[in-house]
């Protein structure tokens, strides 16, 4: 089973800042078959980044995917008062054994 | 637009069987290129994935849960149900529903991401 290790654990920044999250696995993820989600309180999760970087329908450019191997980043350059949520990563490159990460939380400053 | 919604009993009593049901709309839960799922958050943690079915009946599931799960799919309603038996307190959590879009790579159904979800379910596990 592939661990995901995403941090830091909660990150406090203020509108208009970027944000840097990262999500490091205990083995390469094979073809860089790793996803991003943001959860809101009360909400289910929304798929944000699949493949490492590509952007799912409807979501806005800030959001970004980048990385490979074992160590893969999301990036929101300018954060809007909505992205303060909780992030997750979650990897299929060891499919049909799926992993999440434990979660990033983005707080206001 | 393909939706997913769960349905089923809050509360469980220690040692018996959670059975939850998603009903698909918007897409058919016989499409060739998709699994079918199940996630669930306990109370203020993360994510942990169950396991998921295909439509004809191939199946994969979470090692840690394995021997307490079953997944199954009824085409004619368009949903897939979710069992999970000798439930305790530590099964209490939000479960969701959701469809995993799939490729074939050397003959093999790999799975992908999650996309959409459910709204959630809270699920009790007391007595």
């Amino acid at each position: 089973e592939i661990v995901l290790t995403q941090s830091p654990g909660t990150l406090c920044l203020s509108p208009g800042e970027r944000a840097t999250l990262s999500c490091r696995a205990s083995q390469s993820v094979s073809s860089s078959y790793l996803a991003w989600y943001q959860q809101k309180p009360g909400q289910a999760p929304r798929l944000l980044i699949y493949g490492a970087s590509s952007r799912a329908t409807g979501i806005p450019d800030r959001f970004s995917g980048s990385g490979s191997g074992t160590d893969f980043t999301l990036t929101i350059s300018r954060l809007e008062p909505e992205d303060f949520a909780v992030y997750y990563c979650q990897q299929y490159g060891s499919s049909p054994a799926l992993t999440f990460g434990g979660g990033t939380k983005v707080e206001i400053k | 637009q393909l939706q997913l919604q769960e349905s089923g009993p809050g509360l469980v009593k220690p040692s018996e069987t959670l059975s939850l049901t998603c009903t698909v709309s918007g897409g058919s839960i016989t499409s060739s290129t998709d699994f079918w799922g199940w996630i669930r958050q306990p109370p203020g943690k993360g994510l942990e994935w169950i396991g998921s079915m295909y439509y004809s009946g191939s199946s994969y599931y979470n090692p840690s849960l394995k021997s307490r799960v079953t997944i199954s799919v009824d085409t004619s309603k368009n949903q897939f149900s979710l069992r999970l038996s000798s439930v305790t307190a530590e099964d209490t959590a939000v479960y969701y529903c959701a469809r995993t879009p799939i490729t074939m790579v050397r003959g093999i159904m790999v799975l992908h991401w999650f996309d959409p979800w459910g709204q959630g379910t809270l699920v009790t596990v007391s007595s």
